[in-house]
């Protein structure tokens, strides 16, 4: 019963492939977030939505592109995967006061 | 420049002992500050918000503007406090939308 839902878990992929990660949620928020998680780094902002026709990016959007296909779907592409893309990637959504996470996806580029 | 900074990347204690988690940071405005954890393979969930000046698993967080801290506190540490301990800021009502720390791993030992 998981309120944010995140595919695929783990996935490894080749340089230069594209690669999509999809979340959903079921909390009913407009608003939508994906950040990427490095060792010493914290999480970082990679892009976020605010409704379905309000898309912005973040800290750390190079590289990366996304789309909004409803309230409830909020999907994070990478055109064309490089070794410093693996990382650790969630998907989180938010009431405004709150975030609420996925249990996030493993992402290795070799 | 926004920033939040936890200086310490690993904080181990022996059960029973006090434990102060740091957060330091820079904004210009008025920030809401938040502590988020991340157990063993569990996702990332909210601990305390500054605004609330709650108590959650015995830990509290004051903010002190004077000095820019938001320290995380607990009296006597537990066993199950063991985690990773996230510090982030946002701007009012922008709750999803965090700049996090590095992260402090606690680690709490019998």
């Amino acid at each position: 019963d998981a309120d944010v839902t995140q595919t695929p878990r783990n996935r490894i992929t080749k340089t230069g492939k594209r690669i999509m990660l999809e979340c959903s949620q079921t909390k009913g928020h407009d608003r939508m977030y994906w950040y990427r998680q490095d060792p010493g780094l914290g999480l970082r902002l990679i892009y976020y939505s605010f409704d379905v026709k309000d898309i912005n990016k973040g800290e750390i959007s190079d590289g990366y592109s996304v789309s909004r296909q409803a309230q409830a779907k909020f999907s994070l592409s990478l055109e064309s995967a490089i070794p410093n893309q693996t990382a650790l990637y969630f998907c989180a959504t938010s009431d405004g006061f709150e975030a609420f996470f996925g249990q996030g996806t493993r992402l290795t580029v070799v | 420049a926004q920033r939040v900074t936890q200086p310490e990347k690993l904080l181990s204690v022996f059960k029973g002992a006090p434990v102060e988690l740091k957060c330091n940071y820079s904004y210009s405005g008025s920030p809401e500050l938040f502590w988020y954890v991340q157990y063993s393979r569990q996702r990332l969930q909210l601990l305390l918000r500054h605004i609330s000046r709650e108590s959650i698993k015995g830990f509290t967080a004051d903010l002190n503007k004077g000095e820019t801290s938001f320290h995380l506190k607990k009296p006597f540490a537990q066993e199950e406090d063991s985690a990773m301990y996230y510090c982030a800021l946002s701007r009012y009502n922008q709750g999803g939308k965090l700049i996090f720390g590095q992260g402090t791993e606690l680690s709490v030992k019998p």
